[in-house]
This record gives C-alpha cells, structure tokens and sequence, in this order.
C-alpha cells in the first residue's frame, strides 16, 4: 500500500531560524515528489517537485531534497519569517495506473516573532 | 492561465439538509478533477476523482456524491447531511492523463453541520 509519512506533526520556532521537515514515503514505482504550502484557510499551493534524478531543488528560501534510494525527502526552509506558518504537505505520486497522488499529513510549522 | 473558483466559501448547514458545492475551472480541457475533505487539524481525504464528463470514481464511502455534468464543472452533492460531513472541502484539478502531475486547488469551501 502506497503510503507517505511525515514528521514532525507539528514544529514551532523562531523567526530568523531554519528548520527541516521531513517525509518517508513508499509510493512504488516512483513518478515525482511534491511539497505543498497551504496556508490556514486557503488551498495548498506546490512549492517544489522532485523527479527521480534529482537531488536537491530550491526555491528561494525553501529547499528540497530526495534520496530515492531511501524513499525520503526533506524541506529546509533557511531565515523562516513569520509567513512561513502555515502547513506543509508532501505528496508522492505514482507511475502508470492511478490518477491518485498519494498525500501526508503534513506539518505544522508556527513561526513566532 | 487556468483559474480554478469554487464556492461558496462559507456554509453552515443544519443536519439533515441537501449540500451542493460548486467547482468550475476556465482555461484548460479535459482536466482530471478532485474533490477532497479536510477535517479539523488532519490531513487531505480524497472523497471523489473525475477523468472525464461523467465519469465519477469514489475513494470514500459515505453519504456524498459528485457530479461532472460539463468538462469543467465538478459538484459535490448530499441529500441529507451528518454532523460529520463538517470540515473544510477542496476542489482541485491536474493536467489530462495520470496523476502526476501538479494539484491546483481552489480556495475551499469551509462547511460547518449543526
């Protein structure tokens, strides 16, 4: 069964500080991971995707990596400001024969001043 | 650029009462389209997923069903609601062909069941 686990459930830092979350999954075969950002009240929104050849992506302050090899991903997000609250969702998609992603449950990450 | 609008955003419904949501996306053809749920603190359920018009598969038992009466118009239906149909309810769409590709959710439609 296809199944993404992330961890930590919920994370609370400074503003200014880095943080990492992490995501296990064993989606097989393996198509792409996604991160989502979505934001309290509001639809999640991809930050990043990673194909099986990648490594490392970034965007702006967030970056992602994948070990496809141990099926895990990371989230780092360096100099975290207070719009980073919100929660982040990895989502790991399959090759051929679903149109299904399978979806964490994501963290929640409180930035307080 | 393809939007996606759901409505309404906010609904409080007493038990027992019909629900229609509403999802329509504009700039794009033959999206797949999704409904999911999100309860209080937990993560997204996927209720119902759609390849083509008329064509409804559904990952959930329950009391709800969806429709796809046009190629960009998805709709989510009870007859009589529960105290547990209460949450926060996402549309979403994906480009033609297998799942995977990128998820645009719409804004969500907060429903509270009295």
């Amino acid at each position: 069964k296809n199944q993404v686990e992330q961890s930590p459930q919920s994370l609370i830092i400074l503003e200014g500080k880095n943080c990492t979350l992490q995501c296990n999954y064993t989606v097989s075969p393996f198509s792409n991971l996604r991160w989502y950002k979505q934001d309290t009240g509001r639809g999640p929104v991809s930050l990043t995707i990673m194909t099986f050849s990648e490594n490392t992506k970034s965007n702006g302050r967030y970056t992602a990596t994948l070990d496809a090899d141990t099926k895990q991903s990371s989230l780092h997000i360096t100099a975290s400001q207070l719009s980073d609250s919100a929660s982040y969702i990895c989502v790991v998609s399959a090759l051929g024969g679903s149109y299904i992603p399978t979806f964490g449950r994501g963290t929640s990450l409180i930035v307080h001043p | 650029s393809q939007t996606i609008h759901q409505w309404p955003a906010t609904l409080v419904q007493p038990v027992g009462s019909p629900l229609s949501l509403e999802c329509t996306v504009e700039g794009t053809s033959n999206p797949n389209l999704y409904w999911y749920r999100q309860a209080a603190g937990r993560g997204l359920q996927l209720l119902f997923y759609s390849v083509g018009i008329g064509q409804i598969s559904s990952e959930v038992p329950q009391n709800l069903s969806a429709s796809r009466p046009q190629d960009r118009q998805f709709i989510l239906s009870s007859k009589k609601l529960l105290l547990s149909d209460s949450g926060f309810y996402l549309c979403a769409w994906s480009g033609q062909g297998m799942g995977t590709g990128e998820l645009f959710f719409g804004e969500g439609s907060r429903l509270t069941v009295l």
